[in-house]
Parts: structure tokens; C-alpha cells; sequence
């Protein structure tokens, strides 16, 4: 099994500019998550999708922010505009129902 | 809104001290997931506990959940240095109509050789 893929690994793009983030999770998984990481917040849980739908975007911080699972092999998760304060590691991890879930080894944002 | 509080945040030992870390939940739990992240990775899972009262072993690493199901610990006997990194756990609500993992914010294990 190739693992929850998550692209690009490191990203570095100034404020105001849009960033898209993607993911494939793992096959058969029918939950998929987006996690965001930094040393102070520690791991917040984005918005989660079960069967590709959007079941909890409540963690999402503001419009800035969005997300979309078109099919179930495929998630993106966008900032437009992109500020300093997003700057993070954001996973990507996935799952079936009452199980382990599976990370992704993260995208490496920086926005200057 | 539900909260997972774990501590310490850092903890540095010796090798070949003992570690333990603690996990709180303001309500009770369906289960609760730990997870292990090395430094510039990932985490990955370690174990799930379900019942009340439950002990896991994993070699040198034993879990518990505490019998009212809302809180939890992992120990790790005889610390090395392999077991560098952070440990969290994620508590997950009785079963409602949606399915969430809450995650603490973690311990930082650090071990001297």
C-alpha cells in the first residue's frame, strides 16, 4: 500500500498568493482529514470528509481557507489569499470508520 | 466544545529511565488512539484502547484507559533513544452521527544517552 500521498512536501510562497494543497488518501478508506500542525496550536483538525462529503469543516479558520474531495481518491485543500500565519505543516491523513488513521508525511508550508 | 488535555508537554530523561505521559478528557470517550511522531515526521499510530479499565502492552510500552473512560496513559520502561519524539494521544466521542478525533496536544520526549 503506497500510504496517504500528500503534495507538494515543502512550499514556500509569498503572502497573497493562492495555495493549493493535495492529497490521495489510501485506497478504500472512506474518511479523509485535514490536519494542520505548529508549535503553538499543536495538531487541529481542519475539516474532515466521509465518502466525500464534508462532515465537520469546523476547524477550518476562515474563508481563506476551503476544501474539496471531488471523488474518492483526491482531496485539495486551497488558501487564497495565503498570510504568514498559515505558514504550518498541514496533513493529510485518512481512514475507515473506527480504525487506525493514517497520515500523510505532511506539506511543509511557509508564507512570506 | 470537547478538550483532550495531555501532560507534560516535555519531558527529558536518561536512557534507560522511565517515561510516563497522561491524557485528560472533559467528557467520556468511545476509545482513545495513541500515536507516535519522530522529529520532522509524521504520526503514526500505536494503539487503540475501547474498554474501560483496558492495559495494553507493546514491549517496552504499556497502555491504559482509565475505567470511567476519560483518561488515559502510556509508560515506557527503560527509556532509548529511538523512542525520541512526541507521543499523542486522540480521544474519539461515543458514537454520534459524526466521527471525530481529538487530538492533545502532545508530549515531547527527549532522551539523553
Amino acid at each position: 500500500d503506497a500510504g496517504v500521498i500528500q503534495s507538494p512536501r515543502h512550499e514556500v510562497t509569498e503572502m497573497g498568493q493562492e495555495v493549493t494543497l493535495r492529497c490521495k488518501p489510501i485506497s478504500g478508506h472512506d474518511y479523509l482529514f485535514w490536519y494542520r500542525q505548529t508549535m503553538m496550536r499543536g495538531l487541529e483538525l481542519l475539516i474532515y470528509f466521509n465518502n466525500n462529503v464534508p462532515i465537520d469543516d469546523s476547524g477550518m479558520p476562515e474563508d481563506r481557507f476551503s476544501a474539496k474531495m471531488p471523488n474518492a481518491s483526491f482531496s485539495t485543500l486551497k488558501i487564497q489569499p495565503s498570510e504568514p500565519r498559515d505558514s504550518a505543516v498541514y496533513f493529510c491523513a485518512s481512514s475507515l470508520i473506527g480504525n487506525t488513521i493514517y497520515f500523510g508525511e505532511g506539506s511543509w508550508l511557509t508564507v512570506v | 466544545g470537547q478538550q483532550v488535555m495531555q501532560i507534560p508537554q516535555y519531558q527529558h530523561v536518561q536512557e534507560g529511565e522511565d517515561f510516563t505521559t497522561y491524557c485528560n478528557s472533559s467528557t467520556t470517550l468511545s476509545n482513545i488512539q495513541w500515536y507516535k511522531q519522530r522529529p520532522g515526521g509524521h504520526p503514526v499510530f500505536l494503539i487503540q484502547l475501547v474498554k474501560s479499565g483496558e492495559v495494553k502492552k507493546q514491549k517496552r510500552l504499556t497502555f491504559q484507559f482509565g475505567e470511567a473512560k476519560k483518561n488515559s496513559s502510556l509508560h515506557i520502561t527503560a527509556t532509548q533513544t529511538t523512542d525520541v519524539g512526541t507521543y499523542f494521544c486522540a480521544g474519539i466521542l461515543p458514537v454520534s452521527s459524526n466521527y471525530k478525533l481529538t487530538f492533545g496536544k502532545g508530549t515531547l520526549l527527549t532522551v539523553n544517552p
